[in-house]
């Protein structure tokens, strides 16, 4: 089956850590989107990556830093620069002009920092 | 820049009633899509219906129906014979299909479902 996968589900950090979320989809999808969502927030944008290696800074970028070196690959590093981590991360992918432009969700990181 | 807006942090119906969520979106484009998602307690984002701008015609998906006014800048979502399983949070998203396809979204509604 074709889909997006992300691990962990649960994810717990000390403060002043780097820890890096995992991203991986067999779609063949060519863009890619990290999106953070906290309660009444909706989701905002993180990073995205419309091809290999290239990819721009979303609205919340700061602290932040993903790379692109596989297609299928997209992960996510939450530095000790971001001041207030502890979220829910949700990856993402598109095939722009293809599949009437929806966007695919994976299920999601809770990130927990203490 | 464009945004999204949905004026209702939650909203609630009864069993096999209908309801209507509202969402209004800035932008000068002419071309873009026009998204409602679905967010159930597992937190798994679900496409429920999509309304691409030059279609005047509007989107519908089995109870879920949307009332598209371009004008206006209005995308609002109408849930019809509500079920226990439509409990959920609900975003609404544009697209704007050239440049950067950046998907803005919501706050989400927080609907609740009334046996």
């Amino acid at each position: 089956d074709g889909g997006i996968t992300q691990s962990p589900k649960y994810l717990f950090r000390k403060e002043g850590q780097n820890v890096t979320l995992s991203c991986e989809q067999n779609l063949n999808h060519d863009a890619m989107y990290w999106y953070r969502q906290d309660p009444g927030q909706g989701l905002r944008l993180i990073y995205y990556s419309q091809i290999v290696n290239d990819f721009q800074k979303g609205d919340i970028a700061e602290g932040y830093s993903v790379s692109r070196e596989k297609k299928e690959s997209f992960p996510l590093t939450v530095t000790s620069a971001q001041k207030n981590p502890t979220a829910f991360y949700l990856c993402a992918s598109s095939a722009p002009g293809q599949s009437l432009y929806e966007q695919y969700f994976g299920p999601g990181t809770r990130l927990t920092v203490t | 820049a464009q945004t999204v807006t949905q004026s209702q942090p939650e909203m609630s119906v009864q069993e096999a009633e209908t309801v209507t969520l509202s969402c209004t979106y800035d932008t000068s484009e002419s071309d873009y899509y026009l998204f409602w998602y679905k967010q159930p307690p597992s937190r798994q984002m679900i496409l429920v219906i999509r309304q691409e701008a030059y279609k005047q015609q509007n989107a519908t998906e089995n109870r879920f129906s949307v009332n598209f006014q371009k004008a206006a800048k209005s995308f609002s979502l109408k849930i019809s014979d509500s079920q226990l399983g439509d409990a959920a949070m609900y975003f609404c998203a544009y697209l704007l299909t050239s440049g950067t396809y950046k998907y803005i979204f919501g706050t989400g509604t927080r609907l609740k479902v009334l046996a």
